[in-house]
């Protein structure tokens, strides 16, 4: 599976909206983009995923850039209770579905 | 509230004892997976089932072993338990795998003492 990097630590005041970078240069025709989190040691979160084409749910919205090479998970009016560690994994399904977790970045939404 | 649930929540106990975890997936999910978040390792994938058979393996120990039950239910057992096997352990599940998205449990938390 293609290696991601995040930014270990952002800050993010309330109301505003929250832009998490991703960047996965490895990324393969055939790997999706997914984006998780984790609330302090609660259970990962599923948040949205992607392949190519922007996605939209009620809780985020995802921009995967037109060479794929990079996404930005965007929560439009961040809340105090968005604080938490967020991962971008990029899985290749043929291959098993095991989610890789890096280091993620911790998002710290303030008042 | 995920769907998924995990048993126990909490369990402490000592250097070689033997412990089973156990985790029943959202209803209708075929695939379980197995996660490991210690605080020098992170979250590591350990092994997935899917409709009762092993269908991925990750870092997972030979002291450590997992099946899934034909009501799909799964256990995870660890065996002569050292303590850098202390750490919470997440079950996750989903409809059938490829690009379908996992859910994770609440985690049990072991400590070994």
């Amino acid at each position: 599976d293609a290696k991601t990097t995040q930014p270990p630590s952002m800050d993010c005041a309330e109301g505003r909206a929250a832009n998490l970078p991703c960047n996965h240069s490895t990324i393969s025709g055939n790997e999706y983009v997914y984006w998780y989190r984790q609330i302090h040691s609660q259970g990962p979160q599923y948040i949205i995923h992607g392949l190519k084409n922007n996605e939209t749910n009620e809780m985020a919205s995802l921009i995967i850039t037109e060479d794929r090479k990079s996404s930005t998970l965007i929560l439009p009016h961040a809340t105090l209770r968005d604080t938490a560690v967020y991962y971008c994994i990029v899985m290749n399904n043929n291959a098993g579905n095991m989610l890789t977790f890096g280091g993620g970045t911790r998002l710290m939404v303030k008042p | 509230d995920s769907g998924v649930t995990q048993t126990p929540k909490h369990l402490i106990t000592a250097t070689g004892q033997r412990v089973t975890l156990r985790c029943s997936p959202r209803s209708g999910d075929l695939s379980v997976y197995w996660y490991q978040q210690s605080l020098d390792q992170g979250l590591q994938f350990l092994i997935q089932y899917y409709n009762g058979e092993e269908r991925a393996k990750g870092n997972i120990l030979e002291r450590f072993s997992a099946q899934q039950f034909p009501d799909l239910h799964s256990e995870l057992n660890l065996s002569s338990l050292e303590l850098g096997d202390s750490a919470l352990y997440f079950c996750a599940s989903s409809r059938e795998g490829g690009s379908d998205e996992q859910y994770f449990g609440p985690g049990t938390r072991l400590t070994v003492t």
